[in-house]
């Protein structure tokens, strides 16, 4: 069964701590999205990556960073947790191509204290 | 830029029923993708249906049917016999067909709620 894999469902971690949310897919896809989800605001594109080492800034990349050493691995840094990035973060994964659909994780509840 | 407008933030619907969820959207693009994903409580996010835009006919899924309308920019979606499992959250997804992003443009969301 293939999937899109969260490391952490629920996280809590205080103002200032470096945090690492780590995403795996094992469908050897190439292109893998971080999302953050608030309500009223749907989902918003943090950083996306279409292959290994590539990255690109999605529509609110300030205060993360991301890294992609492995294809099937895309990890999101929050490089100083502020309690403003309080929110659903949910990591997806799709072959090349428009029409493909996106295969999400499980998402990971962070919360900022 | 692209934008996804979903207008209606709850809808609620009696079991067996048919209820349709509207999404609009803006893009100078002729060619691009739609798509309706389903977030139950698990948060799993599961594609419910998609639409290709230069086919003009409507994508249909089962109980699940859209409503595209090219120049109005609208991509609506069709619950028919509404089941309980249908509560969800529901978003619209755009996503342009060609260039190096792949990435999909969410709307807001609107939360359904099945009434028995």
């Amino acid at each position: 069964d293939v999937k899109v894999t969260q490391s952490s469902r629920y996280l809590v971690k205080r103002t200032g701590e470096k945090v690492f949310l780590e995403c795996v897919q094992d469908m050897d896809h190439e292109n893998m999205f971080w999302y953050r989800q608030d309500p009223g605001l749907g989902l918003r594109l943090i950083y996306f990556s279409y292959d290994v080492k590539m990255k690109e800034k999605g529509d609110i990349p300030e205060g993360y960073s991301v890294s992609r050493e492995k294809k099937e691995r895309f990890s999101l840094i929050l490089e100083s947790a502020s309690t403003n990035q309080t929110s659903m973060y949910l990591c997806a994964s799709s072959l090349d191509g428009g029409y493909e659909k996106l295969l999400f994780g499980s998402g990971t509840q962070l919360s900022v204290l | 830029a692209q934008t996804v407008t979903q207008s209606q933030p709850e809808m609620s619907v009696q079991e067996a029923e048919t209820v349709t969820l509207s999404c609009t959207y803006d893009t100078s693009e002729s060619d691009y993708y739609l798509f309706w994903y389903k977030q139950p409580p698990s948060r799993q996010m599961i594609l419910v249906i998609r639409q290709e835009a230069y086919k003009q006919q409507n994508a249909t899924e089962n109980r699940f049917s859209v409503n595209f309308q090219k120049a109005a920019k609208s991509f609506s979606l069709k619950i028919s016999d509404s089941q309980l499992g249908d509560a969800a959250m529901y978003f619209c997804a755009y996503r342009r067909s060609r260039g190096a992003t792949n990435k999909l443009i969410f709307g807001t969301g609107t939360l359904l709620a099945v009434q028995p």
